[in-house]
């Protein structure tokens, strides 16, 4: 069965250090991948995704994530954070394997970025 | 400029009294979807639209139904809504083919009392 794995509830990191939100999978075949971020009362907002290709995949807003297959791991990174990147961080797969392309989400993980 | 419009934003209705979250899009995607989104918890799926064709997850309770008149148009109709309904209902749209990115509309907070 496909899965996808946050680890943490919540992150909290100080503005202009580096961030790392984690997130581990579980899938059948080649991974299709994608981050996305919610902020209050809104929808999701596509941030990146990892289909082929390198490892390391740019996003929008200064976000990037890199795919590790050997540890499962498709890790979002944002060198120097910003307040205004606090907001809820979705990790997901499409579940390509059962040939529904379902998105599988994670928990979520809520960052917080202190002033 | 808005790709994907949910009306309305935010919804009280009372317990048992039928309701109607509509959902367009501008993009002219072949593809629609509806999530139920319980406090911060992940997007649950409900169903799906590929073009006409109905797709509807094995858990979604039958008090859910979906309608799809055009391309741009999909309604959420929960005929007779339980306490338990409380959520944020999330649209999507996403094109046929390879991009595999869906584009979500803003969301309609239903709240049932």
């Amino acid at each position: 069965a496909q899965s996808v794995a946050q680890p943490e509830d919540q992150v909290n990191v100080a503005e202009g250090n580096p961030l790392t939100v984690k997130c581990t999978y579980s899938v059948s075949g080649n991974p299709y991948l994608f981050w996305y971020v919610q902020y209050p009362n809104r929808g999701l907002q596509f941030l990146l995704k990892y289909i082929t290709g390198d490892n390391l995949v740019k996003g929008s807003y200064g976000f990037e994530a890199e795919f590790n297959k050997s540890q499962t791991s498709f890790h979002l990174k944002k060198p120097s954070a910003l307040v205004s990147d606090s907001a809820l961080y979705f990790c997901a797969v499409r579940d390509v394997a059962s040939g529904t392309y379902k998105y599988i989400f994670g928990t979520g993980t809520r960052l917080k970025v202190l002033a | 400029d808005a790709m994907v419009i949910q009306n309305p934003r935010y919804q009280v209705t009372q317990f048992g009294k039928p309701v109607t979250l509509s959902c367009s899009q501008t993009l002219n995607h072949n593809v629609m979807y509806w999530y139920q989104q319980k406090s911060s918890q992940a997007p649950k799926l409900l169903f799906h639209y590929y073009d006409k064709d109905f797709n509807n997850e094995a858990d979604t309770p039958d008090n859910f139904q979906s309608r799809r008149p055009n391309t741009s148009f999909c309604f959420l109709d929960i005929r007779s809504p339980g306490l338990g309904d409380t959520a944020m209902y999330l649209c999507a749209a996403e094109p046929a083919g390879t991009s595999y990115e869906q584009y979500f509309g803003p969301g309609t907070r239903l709240t049932v009392t």
